[in-house]
């Protein structure tokens, strides 16, 4: 297995262009998060997914993102009419949610430039 | 509400010196905390965890640290830096189903 994976590294954008990322998580694992992180800033939580349920989308989440996890498998992040406010490092995680054995890997981030 | 609150945004050693890098957690109920490192444009790597058990957890790369339930804290230590442990460190909890993320630590570590 060779861990959580991120396309693209990179993407920069024009305001008000939409822009998809897609994650591939481990593959047993069943959950999966995404997370934004700004310069300066700690991992920012977006929302996650129980297979390929949506059980949590943070309020500060505007309705311009959307994320799918289709099969439970991969998973992408939109966002729609991008603004320089969304340029960001864009996280994904994924875990086994098993008690003790918790824990979240992450993949390498995408860096989203909106100019 | 569930926070983690990272003293001091910038930590500067000596190689060779302790590190010691601060992590209070808020929570009603004892979350499972964590640390990890983040080098520059790359993603969060786990160095290491407190779920139950022991109190004091060693990680990787030689680092520790101790679970103190009366201070809420998580301090993560190392008893000798290293030029390589120079990068990004963040604390986090989790609890209801989240992982909640510190604003981080910047480890420098002078020759």
């Amino acid at each position: 297995d060779t861990g959580v994976s991120q396309d693209p590294r990179h993407k920069i954008t024009k305001r008000g262009q939409n822009v998809t990322f897609r994650c591939d998580p481990i593959s047993e694992h069943n959950r999966l998060y995404w997370y934004r992180q700004t310069l300066g800033q700690g991992p920012e939580f977006l929302t996650y997914f129980q297979n390929e349920a949506q059980l949590e989308k943070s309020r500060l989440l505007s309705d311009r993102f959307s994320a799918e996890r289709p099969k439970g498998s991969f998973s992408t992040l939109e966002i729609q009419r991008t603004e320089q406010g969304d340029s960001a490092m864009y996280l994904c995680a994924s875990s086994v949610s098993q008690g003790a054995n918790t824990e979240a890997f992450f993949g390498q981030g995408t860096r989203l430039t909106v100019v | 509400a569930q926070s983690v609150t990272q003293l001091g945004s910038h930590v500067s050693v000596s190689e060779g010196a302790l590190v010691l890098l601060r992590c209070n957690y808020s929570s009603s109920v004892p979350p499972y905390l964590f640390w990890y490192v983040q080098y520059p444009n790359q993603g969060l790597q786990l160095l290491l965890k407190y779920t139950t058990g022991a109190t004091l957890v060693k990680g990787i790369n030689g680092f520790e640290a101790e679970f103190k339930k009366s201070e809420t804290s998580f301090h993560l230590t190392k008893p000798s830096a290293h030029m390589s442990d120079a990068a990004e460190y963040f604390c986090a909890s989790y609890n209801f189903n989240k992982f909640y993320f510190g604003s981080g630590t910047k480890l420098n570590v002078k020759p």
